[in-house]
């Protein structure tokens, strides 16, 4: 089955530090889609990356990175110069093809806790 | 971006009770998923509601517990039914960006319930 692991449970930085979470991930489908979310302690869910299994490179998009590599099974997000605001819940999320009658789903990793202290 | 909101925002509930959750979207969508976040844990999946076919159950969930409808392609309630401390979590829908699963979900700002 499609699973999602985030080793890293609760991450403290100070601002201004770079800081990685990482993402690992297993399936047997070859087309597939990875996904960011942010949880902050508001509790909404927002949207921050899409990538699909064909397309390698590297995404920047203002302090934000991802790496993508397919030979390890990882996509790895980076906060360059962290804010006090970047404090959240990060998941990291699979879509698959559920096994009940072939509908499609998001598969969750259990999320990073990061807390960026001033 | 679809805008999702959710009734109620909270509710404190006691044991044996039931609670119906709403969600509203404002676009007509064929898809809608329904998550529960248990405290300080991830997302997972409760069902998946399309309109105009029965709701398809994740494994660990049944339609008895986690009833669920899907009258018209904006709209969808999930009940919890016959509740217990360990429902106590925050329950989400989401819809994903027109084209499918495979773009991003737009999720609603979540259900905090609370079952005494």
């Amino acid at each position: 089955a499609q699973k999602v692991t985030q080793a890293q449970t609760e991450i403290s930085v100070v601002e201004k530090e770079d800081v990685t979470l990482d993402c690992v991930y297993e399936t047997r489908d070859t087309t597939y889609y990875l996904f960011w979310y942010k949880q902050p302690p508001s509790g909404e869910l927002v949207f921050l990356i899409r990538r699909n299994s064909f397309d390698e490179q590297n995404e920047i998009s203002g302090r934000y990175s991802w790496n993508f590599q397919k030979s390890t099974s990882s996509f790895n997000f980076t906060i360059t110069a962290s804010q006090v605001v970047d404090s959240a819940v990060y998941f990291c999320a699979l879509s698959e093809m559920s096994g009940q009658g072939g509908s499609e789903k998001l598969v969750f990793g259990k999320g990073t806790k990061l807390t960026v202290n001033p | 971006s679809a805008v999702i909101s959710q009734k109620p925002s909270r509710d404190i509930c006691q044991r044996g009770t039931s609670l119906t959750i709403q969600c509203q979207v404002d676009s007509q969508v064929t898809m809608m998923f329904w998550y529960r976040q248990q405290p300080g844990q991830s997302l997972t999946l409760i069902a998946t509601a399309n309109q105009g076919s029965e709701a398809t159950y994740e494994s660990g969930f049944v339609i008895d517990k986690f009833p669920i409808s899907r009258p018209n392609l904006t709209f969808s309630t999930l009940t919890v039914s016959n509740m217990s401390p360990e429902d106590s979590s925050i329950y989400l829908c989401s819809v994903p960006r027109a084209g499918g699963i495979y773009n991003e979900q737009f999720f609603g700002p979540g259900t905090r319930l609370t079952v005494l």
